[in-house]
């Protein structure tokens, strides 16, 4: 039971390619989120959902994509990545504050 | 917006001792909920210790503990008796929840444990 999964561990794209980071969670949480975390800003929200086919901007969401058709996934893709998106990108789960959030292992992307 | 400042970008201690790492905030909601996440080297985000605003005694876990001053809006968290294993960054981050289930983080606080 791996709860909150993540996929590629690392990554390394070039300018201008489309790529998309995988996010699949087994706890059937409502809400799911991906953030990205740079030296000096902490984590910062990127996109997040509250059910499926619910998405929302958060505070950092121009140049990516996200799209949630079953519960369970929350793909974010960069439709064509740039050096400023190289980052640390990390997926999370929760049903509500009250509850806690499940954090994955996060992917580290690098742009060329 | 709500917003998460922790003014210690950086911060040591000598093994076995205590330290305190600061978080303030702000908002303009009563009841909340409040966060310190520890990220060790293996880039895990590992849940240290949760505060609901509405209740008045401060979490504890363990050697962590807060220091909840709702009026203040600051939250700090005590790491006491330090081992190396708690060398790592620290956030702090905040979500109004009812419905409104972003968490906001802070920049966070890297700690250092001197042997």
């Amino acid at each position: 039971d791996a709860g909150i999964t993540q996929s590629p561990r690392y990554k390394i794209t070039e300018t201008g390619r489309q790529v998309t980071l995988m996010c699949h969670q087994t706890w059937s949480h409502s809400y799911m989120f991906w953030y990205r975390q740079d030296l000096g800003h902490g984590l910062r929200l990127i996109y997040y959902s509250a059910a499926a086919d619910i998405t929302d901007k958060g505070e950092v969401p121009d140049g990516y994509v996200v799209s949630r058709s079953k519960t369970e996934n929350f793909p974010l893709t960069l439709e064509s990545a740039t050096r400023s998106q190289t980052s640390v990108y990390f997926c999370a789960s929760s049903d509500g504050g009250a509850y806690g959030y499940t954090f994955g292992s996060g992917t580290r992307l690098t742009v060329v | 917006a709500q917003t998460v400042t922790q003014s210690q970008p950086e911060m040591s201690v000598q093994e076995a001792e205590t330290v305190t790492l600061s978080c303030t905030y702000d908002t303009s909601e009563s009841d909340y909920y409040l966060f310190w996440y520890k990220q060790p080297p293996s880039r895990q985000m590992i849940l240290v210790i949760r505060q609901e605003a509405y209740k008045q005694q401060n979490a504890t876990e363990n050697r962590f503990s807060v220091n909840f001053q709702k009026a203040a809006k600051s939250f700090s968290l005590k790491i006491s008796d330090s081992q190396l294993g708690d060398a790592a960054m620290y956030f702090c981050a905040y979500t109004f929840g009812f419905g409104n289930e972003k968490l906001t983080f802070g920049t966070g606080t890297r700690l250092t444990i001197i042997p």
